[in-house]
């Protein structure tokens, strides 16, 4: 059965730093494209990072050289390292495998960005 | 402001049929970059409902139904059940931007 399981969430200070974890049962992450896909409270979907196989990333423009997307074959896991956070960063992130539409989504971690 | 369009609400009682538009543009449907649904329930993930404009994962109820046109799209439900209340999302690809993107979400009321 494919999951995903995301950690690591939690209340950082504004220009603080966090890393989520996304892990990987069922599948291999190495062979699959993984995106992160976030929710503000309240709002809708907004599409944030994507890797290919081959480790190619992707990034959203609002989080574009702060946000890096990175994955751990040995433990079939993926991780996404949010730095310089603002408080327009607050969201639900969810991990979602796919390239053209998420097939299997996580059930999400919470980021609070807040003094 | 999202890329992609939708009402923010529909509504329709039980065993109706409701429609949920979705517009985009030249860079992302119109462009022929297919379209997805997803259903949220409150409080949950998105689940993916419909495919590549028109095309329902296992498990998914014929009831819902998807078509593709131009610069839009639209997710059908008939037969109207309590259990489809929730927010619905149409996401394409956007070559301009690079990545997914979704509309601002549908919220659904069962009357």
């Amino acid at each position: 059965e494919v999951q995903l399981v995301e950690s690591g969430g939690g209340l950082v200070q504004p220009g603080g730093s966090l890393r989520l974890s996304c892990a990987a049962s069922g599948f291999i992450v190495r062979s699959n494209y993984i995106n992160w896909v976030r929710q503000a409270p309240g709002k809708g979907l907004e599409w944030v990072s994507l890797i290919f196989s081959d480790d190619s990333t992707f990034y959203a423009d609002s989080v574009k050289g702060r946000f890096t997307i990175s994955r751990d074959n040995s433990r079939n896991t993926l991780y996404l390292q949010m730095n310089s956070l603002r408080s327009e960063d607050t969201a639900v992130y969810y991990c979602a495998r796919g390239y053209n539409y998420g097939d299997y989504w996580g059930q999400g971690a919470l980021v609070t960005v807040s003094s | 402001q999202s890329v992609l369009t939708q009402p923010p609400s529909v509504s329709g009682a039980p065993g109706q049929r409701v429609t949920i538009s979705c517009t985009g543009s030249s860079s992302n449907i119109g462009a022929g970059y297919d379209v997805h649904w997803y259903q949220q329930l409150p409080g949950t993930a998105p689940k993916l409902l419909i495919y590549g404009n028109n095309n329902r994962p296992s498990g998914v109820p014929d009831r819902f139904s998807g078509s593709k046109s131009g610069t839009s799209a639209s997710l059908a439900i008939t037969g109207l059940q309590a259990e489809d209340e929730a927010d619905y999302y149409c996401q394409s690809y956007d070559s301009s931007l690079g990545g997914w993107v979704f509309g601002g979400g549908t919220k659904l009321t069962v009357l």
